[in-house]
C-alpha cells in the first residue's frame, strides 16, 4: 500500500526554524513534494525532491533520503503568515498520494 | 502554470439529490484529478480522469456514486450522486503541469464546499 506519515501538528515561535518530517511507503516512487494550505484555501506547491539531498527555495528547504524513505520540510525565519497545514505528497503510478498533513502553529 | 476554476464554489443540498461540480483549466492537460478533503483532514484521491477513456477510481470510490466526465483536455465534471450527510466535504479538482521552476507540480482549483443536510 501507499502511505505517507507526518506529525499532526507542530508549534514554533516566530523567527525560529521548524522541521516537518515525512516518512513514506509508496510504490513506483519518483519524488516527494510539499504543499501548503491555509485555512479555506487550496493547496499550493512548495517544493519537490526527485533526488536525494537538499533543495532550497528562499526560506523553505526540503530534503529527501530515498534509502531511508524519509524527507523533511525546513522553514526558516518563521513568520505568522506561515501558519498553515503542510502536506507531503509522494508520486508513483501516475498519481500523487498526500500525507495527513501537519498543522503548524506559530507563536508570537 | 495552470489556472483552474471550479463551479459551484459551495452548495447546500438535500439528502438523496445529486450535484455536478465543474472544473475548467486554462490549458490542455492530459490528466485531471478529483480529490475530497474533509475539514482539517488530508486530501483523498477519488479518481483520475483522462480524456477519451474511463476514469480510474481509487479504492472506496465507485463510478455509480461519483460519475466523472472528461469531454476534452480542458474540462471535467464530477457528480456526487444520491448524497448523504457523509458526503459533506470539500471537493477539489487538480491537474499536473509545469510550474515556474520547470518542475511538474499539481495545481488545485479553489474547491467546492458541499454541505448535505
Amino acid at each position: 500500500g501507499q502511505s505517507l506519515e507526518q506529525p499532526s501538528e507542530v508549534t514554533a515561535v516566530e523567527g525560529a526554524i521548524v522541521q516537518i518530517n515525512c516518512t513514506y511507503q509508496t510504490s513506483g516512487f519518483y519524488g516527494l513534494s510539499w504543499y501548503q494550505q491555509h485555512d479555506g484555501g487550496a493547496p499550493t506547491f512548495l517544493s519537490y525532491n526527485a533526488l536525494d539531498g537538499l533543495e532550497e527555495t528562499g526560506r523553505f528547504s526540503s530534503f529527501l533520503s530515498r534509502s531511508d524513505s524519509y524527507g523533511y520540510l525546513l522553514l526558516q525565519e518563521l513568520q505568522m503568515k506561515d501558519s498553515a497545514s503542510y502536506f507531503c505528497a509522494g508520486g508513483g503510478d501516475d498519481k500523487i498520494i498526500f500525507g495527513k498533513g501537519t498543522r503548524l502553529h506559530i507563536l508570537p | 502554470s495552470a489556472v483552474i476554476s471550479q463551479k459551484p464554489s459551495r452548495d447546500i443540498c438535500q439528502r438523496g439529490t445529486s450535484l455536478t461540480i465543474q472544473c475548467q483549466v486554462d490549458s490542455q492537460v492530459t490528466m485531471m484529478f478529483w480529490y475530497r478533503q474533509q475539514p482539517g483532514q488530508s486530501l483523498t484521491l477519488i479518481a483520475t480522469a483522462n480524456q477519451g477513456s474511463e476514469a480510474t477510481y481509487e479504492s472506496g470510490f465507485v463510478i455509480d456514486k461519483f460519475p466523472i466526465s472528461r469531454p476534452n483536455l480542458t474540462f471535467s465534471t464530477l457528480t456526487v450522486s444520491n448524497m448523504s450527510p457523509e458526503d459533506s466535504s470539500i471537493y477539489l479538482c487538480s491537474v499536473e503541469d509545469t510550474g515556474l521552476a520547470g518542475i511538474n507540480e499539481q495545481f488545485f482549483g479553489p474547491g467546492t464546499r458541499l454541505t448535505v443536510l
